[in-house]
């Protein structure tokens, strides 16, 4: 069965703190792996998809990395806004996995001005 | 604005009620999948449905129950609720039966069951 573990769980810096999130995932064929921002209430709201080892990805000061057994989420000079939870999630090849996602219960970051 | 459109935003309902869900996916996506979150389980998969037809069930309850219609909107029945059931419900679309590329959500239901 597919896992998917987020660390830390919650995590506070100050504006301009540069930071990272990890996400450890155990999956049988990474058919991708995802990042997405939820805000309170809201729906997750799409970041990166992740295909392979090496892999790297950007968006503003967000920069998403792959290995073969995890996934970070650098945030390089945070500010308020970026003040989130932000999830993890994997698909794999086999079975039933190709057909979800398997979530972590993410890292709600808070960013003080 | 990611496309998908669930309603209504808020429901607020008693215990042995029954309750329906409704999302729109985004144009072009063949693709519904229900999620549910919680504040201890995070989001937990519920069922996919692919162009109408029922391709994977996660930890459903069997008083739940989905169907997709052929204009591609879907609709999650929830029955018998218990207070337990009160949660976020998310719905999410993609293009392909299975998932290879981005997922998008919803900004969901809140169910509050009294």
């Amino acid at each position: 069965e597919d896992q998917v573990t987020q660390s830390p769980e919650a995590l506070r810096l100050q504006e301009g703190e540069s930071s990272s999130l990890n996400c450890s995932y155990t999956v049988s064929g990474l058919r991708g792996l995802f990042w997405y921002r939820q805000d309170p209430g809201k729906g997750p709201e799409f970041l990166f998809t992740l295909y392979s080892a090496g892999e790297e990805k950007e968006k503003e000061r967000l920069k998403a990395t792959l290995t073969k057994k995890e996934s970070f989420l650098h945030i390089t000079a945070p500010k308020p806004e970026d003040s989130a939870t932000y999830l993890c999630a994997v698909t794999g090849d086999s079975g039933g996995s190709n057909y979800k996602l398997t979530f972590g219960k993410g890292t709600l970051l808070t960013v003080n001005p | 604005d990611s496309g998908v459109t669930q309603t209504p935003k808020h429901l607020i309902t008693a215990t042995g009620q029954r309750v329906t869900l409704r999302c729109s996916p985004r144009s072009g996506d063949l693709s519904v999948y229900w999620y549910q979150q919680s504040l201890d389980q995070g989001l937990q998969f519920l069922i996919q449905y692919y162009n109408g037809e029922e391709r994977a069930k996660g930890n459903i309850l069997e008083r739940f129950s989905a169907q997709q219609f052929p204009d591609l909107h879907s609709e999650l029945n929830l029955s018998s609720l218990e207070l337990g059931d009160s949660a976020l419900y998310f719905c999410a679309s993609s293009v392909g039966a299975r998932l290879g590329t981005e997922a998008f959500f919803g900004q969901g239901t809140r169910l509050t069951v009294v």
